[in-house]
């Protein structure tokens, strides 16, 4: 299957920094990719979906300045967490779809630990 | 309500057993199916699609009722190895532009 990676795998950062997750798709072109956050013992919920060139819809109750999502190209998306609090330690996880949107590909997951 | 609701277990069962999980939905304009299996501190991964028709992958069988909005995932002599989460995943595609829904997971504990 498609291989989709994620960096870094995981940070530690202190309280009122920013962190930048990339998301890449290594073999195929990703028009479509979708942020997930995940805490421990929940679901994976929907943060954002982003398409290539265009602005990031997010879902309700995601703050589209704290979390902002660049899709410049058709292989990298990237979430940046800003002004990281201990409240946003969770792990977060990108899909990627091609054009066809049939299947959705996860990178490894992005652990983020704020103290 | 959650839109995906699931038993979170855990469940604990004995090599060889056979288990099967449970899953409803709620949005009756739901398109697509999924199971997907998580281990620990990683990301999911697709383990099948679920049809109507119901559908069998070597040990696994996932069923779809439409009418009830209930979907099941059956696992035939268990492994160790499959020690892991589920997730039942409902894609609203044609509503929502390929967002998954994921449930909250139910947690499989295969034990020697």
């Amino acid at each position: 299957g498609a291989v989709v990676s994620q960096h870094p795998s995981r940070v530690i950062c202190k309280s009122g920094t920013s962190v930048k997750i990339e998301c890449r798709s290594l073999d195929f072109q990703a028009t479509t990719m979708f942020w997930y956050r995940q805490f421990p013992k929940q679901s994976l919920m929907l943060m954002a979906t982003s398409n290539e060139g265009s602005k990031a819809t997010y879902e309700q109750g995601v703050e589209k300045d704290k979390f902002l999502i660049n899709h410049a190209s058709l292989t990298l998306s990237t979430l940046t967490v800003t002004s990281a609090h201990p409240e946003d330690s969770s792990f977060y996880i990108c899909s990627a779809a091609g054009q066809k949107q049939e299947t959705q590909y996860f990178g490894p997951g992005t652990r983020l630990l704020v103290l | 309500r959650k839109e995906v609701e699931q038993d979170p277990g855990p469940f604990n069962v004995p090599e060889g057993a056979t288990v099967a999980f449970n899953c409803t939905y709620s949005n009756s304009a739901s398109q697509s199916f999924f199971w997907y299996r998580q281990d620990c501190r990683k990301e999911p991964k697709l383990l099948m699609s679920v049809y109507s028709s119901g559908n069998e992958d070597g040990r696994f069988t996932a069923q779809l009722n439409r009418a009830s909005q209930y979907i099941s995932l059956l696992i035939r002599d268990s492994k160790l190895s499959d020690s892991a989460t589920y997730l039942c995943v409902v894609n609203n595609r044609y509503n929502q532009g390929g967002k998954l829904i994921f449930g909250q997971g139910t947690e499989l504990s295969v034990k020697p």
